[in-house]
């Protein structure tokens, strides 16, 4: 069974950071891509970042680039994101998205 | 990276059919063949429906179908159950190996 654990989410200040990660079973991590996308609260779903096997290739949406770096170790299957100069706006849940299977999501708050 | 066009809500009764539509433009719905379809029900995450236009996963219901025409996606529930009371959200490959969603769809079971 799949299973994508997401973790690292919380309060933070507008201007602070936080990395989130994701623990991946149930197939070979290292044999797919992986994917970010978040929600903010009442929202609808927003694609935030992507990256291959090896992580050689990553992939952004434009409204986070230069703030936002995903990243992934395959030796422990794991996948992360790391979120700098957090803004009021990317408050949202963040979703660790193996296509077709989506964690359960880890919320992040970002205040002002 | 413009978000999707999908209708904001759509309703029906039981049993009958509804079909919710999902545009884009040729950089992504209209250039490719990875359009899918996500349900949403309230605080849960996001459950695949449709791949790649018109693919059902195993284990989804075949009341749930896609279709493609041009810059436009569509999806059809047959024969509408209560529990299919959700939203609903479409997602196209786009260029440079990135996603796009629609705005989503709110279906309400009358």
């Amino acid at each position: 069974e799949v299973q994508l654990v997401e973790s690292g989410g919380g309060l933070v200040q507008r201007g602070g950071s936080l990395r989130l990660s994701c623990a991946a079973s149930g197939f070979t991590f290292s044999s797919y891509w992986m994917t970010w996308v978040r929600q903010a609260p009442g929202k609808g779903l927003e694609w935030v970042a992507n990256l291959n096997e090896d992580g050689s290739e990553k992939y952004y949406v434009d409204s986070v680039k230069g703030r936002f770096t995903i990243s992934r170790d395959n030796a422990k299957n794991s996948l992360y994101l790391q979120l700098n100069s957090l803004r009021v706006e990317d408050t949202a849940v963040y979703y660790c998205v193996r296509d077709p299977d989506w964690g359960q999501g880890t919320l992040v708050t970002v205040s002002s | 990276q413009s978000a999707l066009t999908q209708p904001a809500s759509v309703s029906g009764s039981p049993g009958q059919s509804i079909t919710i539509s999902c545009t884009g433009t040729s950089g992504d719905v209209g250039g490719y063949s990875y359009v899918s379809w996500y349900q949403q029900h309230p605080g849960k995450a996001p459950k695949l429906i449709i791949s790649d236009v018109s693919n059902r996963p195993s284990g989804v219901s075949n009341r749930f179908s896609g279709s493609k025409s041009g810059n436009t996606a569509s999806l059809t529930i047959s024969g509408l159950q209560a529990e299919d009371e959700a939203d609903y959200y479409c997602n196209s490959y786009s260029s440079s190996s990135s996603w796009v969603f629609g705005g989503g769809t709110k279906l309400t079971v009358l």
